[in-house]
């Protein structure tokens, strides 16, 4: 267990819907990473945040928007979802901006 | 920007014997981190090892170690005595030693994925 949490596992919907995945880092972890795992893309880095700011964007659409609220926990919200999006998106963690990223569990999006 | 480049889709051992992953890596940078990551059925991503670029003495943990050839921008892991648990898929990834605009992201490869035959 490495102490980073995601809800949900697994989540179902429809095309043009819209989602949120929660993660809560490992307990006094500022950074906050999120990560898109999917067949043809592989894993793709896709925002980290911070101490509650945003510090890098990766390759992350224009309908995928992020923030780090003040207890640290993140969200990741997907809106006008496509087929395309059905992955693995996995938080990551760290101490800081130069320390090993631990990550959580994922979330399996699937949609129909 | 940084790629990595894992060219084994798949290998597989035998039980007690040593393998080794590839694994290689571009960059125009001077310090950075490597590491594996494996990834088992379970799909929860488990930090294997890690090297920093600055040191020249290979990276151990337990079965684990490296073998990092800086100059060849090469860092195989070598997995001893496998065992059953050792299957799964693994990434080599890279991160930047240096903090800006492209923050600290890990850049992974495409994976290999490990059989280990009883």
């Amino acid at each position: 267990d490495s102490g980073v949490t995601q809800t949900p596992k697994h989540l179902i919907t429809a095309t043009g819907q819209r989602v949120t995945l929660r993660c809560s880092p490992r307990s006094g972890d500022l950074s906050v990473y999120w990560y898109q795992q999917s067949l043809d893309q592989g894993l793709q880095f896709l925002i980290q945040y911070y101490n509650g700011e945003e510090r890098a964007k990766g390759n992350i659409l224009e309908r995928f928007s992020a923030q780090q609220f003040p207890d640290l926990h993140s969200e990741l919200n997907l809106s006008s979802l496509e087929l395309g999006d059905s992955a693995l998106y996995f938080c990551a963690s760290s101490a800081g901006t130069v320390t090993e990223q631990y990550f959580g569990p994922g979330t399996r999006l699937t949609v129909t | 920007a940084q790629t990595v480049t894992q060219s084994q889709p798949e290998m597989s051992v035998q039980e007690a014997e040593t393998v080794t992953l590839s694994c290689t890596y571009d960059t125009s940078e001077s310090d950075y981190y490597l590491f594996w990551y494996k990834q088992p059925p379970s799909r929860q991503m488990i930090l294997v090892i890690r090297q920093e670029a600055y040191k020249q003495q290979n990276a151990t943990e337990n079965r684990f170690s490296v073998n990092f050839q800086k100059a060849a921008k090469s860092f195989s892991l070598k997995i001893s005595d496998s065992q059953l648990g050792d299957a799964a898929m693994y990434f080599c990834a890279y991160r930047s030693a240096y903090q800006g605009n492209a923050g600290n992201m890990l850049t992974f490869g495409g994976g290999t994925r490990l059989m280990v035959k009883p």
